[in-house]
Order: C-alpha cells, then sequence, then structure tokens
C-alpha cells in the first residue's frame, strides 16, 4: 500500500516568516494530494489540494507543490500569522474502492507561529 | 453546509466492553470513513464504506468492525475492548467520487 512520510515534525516560525512542510509517498500511482489543518480541539479541514497533472496551485497565503519524479509534495505558507498555528496533515490518494477515495496520511506537522 | 456529527466527545469504557461509535452526516454523502488519530501516527484508515450496507477493510481493521444500515449513519464498534485501542476516534464522509472528506468532531476514547 501507499506509505507517506511528513517533514519536520514540529515547526516553529516568527510571525511574517514563510514556513515548508514536506512530504514524501511510495506509489507513482497516486493522484491526489490534500493537505488538511487541525486547529487545537478541531476538526481536521481541507486547506488545499493538488493533482498530479498539475506541478503548483495557490491560494492567498497558501501553496503546494508537486514533484511526480521525486515523489513528493510540499505545503508553502507565506507571512504566516498566529491563527496559521495548528497541525497540518499531508495525504496521498491511490486508489478506490466503488466511489471512495483512500487517503493515506503523514504523522502531522505541529506548525507554531511565535508573535 | 456540510454536518458530521459523532454520538460522544468523551468515552471511558472498561477491557472486554463491547462499544459502539456513531457517525451521522447530512448532506447525502456516499462515503463514510473511520480513522483514528494517535501522536506521531497521524490519521489512520479503520473501515470506509461507499454505500449502504458495503464496507471494506482499511490500514487497520483488526479489533474492530463497521455498521452502515442507513446512508446517513456509519457505525464502528469495538468487539471487545482493549486498552490499545484508546484513542480519538474521528468520522469523515465526502460525495461519491469526490476526494475532500469533511470530519466530525471526533470522540476521545479510554479504554481502562
Amino acid at each position: 500500500g501507499e506509505n507517506v512520510e511528513q517533514h519536520p515534525s514540529t515547526l516553529s516560525v516568527q510571525e511574517g516568516d514563510s514556513a515548508v512542510i514536506k512530504c514524501t509517498y511510495s506509489d507513482s500511482a497516486s493522484n491526489y494530494f490534500p493537505w488538511y489543518k487541525q486547529e487545537l480541539g478541531k476538526r481536521p479541514q481541507l486547506i488545499i489540494d493538488i493533482r498530479s497533472n498539475v506541478g503548483e496551485k495557490k491560494d492567498q497565503r497558501i501553496a503546494v507543490t508537486l514533484n511526480k519524479t521525486a515523489k513528493h509534495f510540499s505545503l508553502h505558507i507565506t507571512e504566516t500569522q498566529p491563527e496559521d498555528s495548528a497541525v497540518y496533515f499531508c495525504a496521498a490518494s491511490l486508489s478506490s474502492s466503488g466511489s471512495a477515495r483512500q487517503l493515506t496520511f503523514g504523522s502531522g506537522t505541529q506548525l507554531t507561529v511565535l508573535p | 453546509d456540510v454536518k458530521v456529527t459523532q454520538s460522544s466527545r468523551y468515552l471511558v469504557k472498561r477491557t472486554g466492553e463491547k462499544v459502539f461509535l456513531e457517525c451521522v452526516q447530512d448532506m447525502d454523502h456516499e462515503n463514510m470513513f473511520w480513522y483514528r488519530q494517535d501522536p506521531g501516527l497521524g490519521l489512520r484508515l479503520i473501515y470506509f464504506s461507499y454505500d449502504v450496507k458495503m464496507k471494506e477493510k482499511g490500514d487497520i481493521p483488526e479489533g474492530y468492525s463497521v455498521s452502515r444500515e442507513k446512508k446517513e449513519r456509519f457505525s464502528l464498534i469495538l468487539e471487545s475492548a482493549s486498552t490499545n485501542q484508546t484513542s480519538m476516534y474521528l468520522c469523515a464522509s465526502s460525495l461519491s467520487s469526490a476526494e475532500t472528506q469533511y470530519f466530525g468532531p471526533g470522540t476521545r476514547l479510554l479504554v481502562l
């Protein structure tokens, strides 16, 4: 099955600086890569996703890049703000059964934005 | 607005007890999922379902079973709870062929 590794496990940045979280996946057949944000005590929520036919996607201060050859993808947050502090999970989707798309998640990154 | 709810936020059970965790979604989603979340391990898929009465094993199904008798409801069952099943359990749902999964608030289960 798919295996997703995520680094770093913790990341502290000064407010206004950029943050980068990296993930690698094992199966070259994976074709969908979402990122979820989980604030303390809250449920995970999708913040951005990318498909394998695209190399980069941006949404305001958040961007995701995908390198299919190297099998890695990254989340970039620019101009970080205190409300960006959360746990971020990457995921990769390899297969579907029926109509359901299975996600394999990374282990998570605790991002802390210091004021 | 998608709403996914779980029957309990916190649950304390004894070893050997049968435990039911329920998840309900109100958006007519075909797909429903059960994950457990443990520190340093991320979210791991236990079981999922793409239709009523259909179920598929995820990555860690041992010790768990599921039931989906109605489209909106997906139950996770621990037949005989063990201490290593102490965890946060998250339910999610998604539309048919859509990728975005919407999560419930989670149930924190403690097995003593």
